[in-house]
C-alpha cells in the first residue's frame, strides 16, 4: 500500500487566500483524521471522520477551518481566509477501527 | 474524560545509556489502546506500537521494549543501549472505542541522544 499521501507537501501563500489540503487514505480504513503541529501547541486534533461522517469538529479553530470527505479514499482541508496564525504542519493519518493511526507525510503551510 | 500524560518533555542522555520513556494514561472505557510513536526530526510520525487493554505482556523489539501495567496506568517505553537515531519526539497515545472512536495523544517526549 502507498501510505496516506497528502498533497501539497508545502504550500506558502498570502493572508487572506483560501488554502485546500488534500489527503488519501489507506485503502480500506475507516477512519480519518486531520491534526495540525506546530511548537507552541504540540498535535492538535482539528477533525476526524468515520465512514466518510463527520465525527468530530471540536478541534477546528474557527469558521474559517471546514472539512469534507466526499469519498472514502479523499478528504480536503480548506482555509478561508487564511492567516498567518494558521501556519503549521498539518497531519492527515487514517485508521482501521479504533487501531493505530498511519499518518502522511503532513503539508508544511506557511501564511505570509 | 480520556488523558495521557507524559511528563518527561525532554531528556537528553549520551549513547549507549538506557533510557525510559514514561506513559500515564486515564480512561473509563476497560477496552482500549495503546500506542507509541515517533517523530525523527525529518518530521513524519510513525507507529512503533500497538498494546491493548486485556493484553499486560510487555514487549520487547530489538533495543526496544515496552511495559504495561495495567495497576498504575502505566504504558512506558524503553531504548536499550541509545543511539543517535533514536534521537526523535515520541509519543504515547490511547484509544477506545465508545461508540466511536476517541483518541488522545499525549504532549509528547523529546529524546536526544548525544554521541
Amino acid at each position: 500500500d502507498a501510505g496516506v499521501i497528502q498533497s501539497p507537501r508545502h504550500e506558502v501563500t498570502e493572508m487572506g487566500q483560501e488554502v485546500t489540503l488534500r489527503c488519501k487514505p489507506i485503502s480500506g480504513h475507516d477512519y480519518l483524521f486531520w491534526y495540525r503541529q506546530t511548537m507552541m501547541r504540540g498535535l492538535e486534533l482539528l477533525i476526524y471522520f468515520n465512514n466518510n461522517v463527520p465525527i468530530d469538529d471540536s478541534g477546528m479553530p474557527e469558521d474559517r477551518f471546514s472539512a469534507k470527505m466526499p469519498n472514502a479514499s479523499f478528504s480536503t482541508l480548506k482555509i478561508q481566509p487564511s492567516e498567518p496564525r494558521d501556519s503549521a504542519v498539518y497531519f492527515c493519518a487514517s485508521s482501521l477501527y479504533v487501531y493505530e493511526q498511519y499518518f502522511g507525510p503532513g503539508t508544511r503551510l506557511t501564511v505570509t | 474524560a480520556q488523558k495521557v500524560t507524559q511528563a518527561q518533555t525532554e531528556i537528553s542522555v549520551v549513547e549507549k545509556e538506557d533510557v525510559t520513556l514514561d506513559c500515564v494514561y486515564e480512561t473509563r472505557d476497560t477496552t482500549y489502546y495503546l500506542f507509541w510513536y515517533k517523530q525523527p526530526p525529518s518530521g513524519e510520525l510513525v507507529f512503533l506500537i500497538r498494546r491493548n487493554s486485556f493484553d499486560e505482556q510487555n514487549e520487547i523489539s530489538g533495543r526496544y521494549s515496552w511495559n504495561f501495567q495495567k495497576s498504575t496506568s502505566s504504558f512506558n517505553f524503553t531504548i536499550t543501549a541509545s543511539q543517535v537515531v533514536d534521537s526523535a519526539v515520541y509519543f504515547c497515545a490511547l484509544s477506545a472505542s465508545g461508540g466511536y472512536q476517541k483518541v488522545t495523544f499525549g504532549i509528547g517526549t523529546k529524546l536526544q541522544v548525544i554521541p
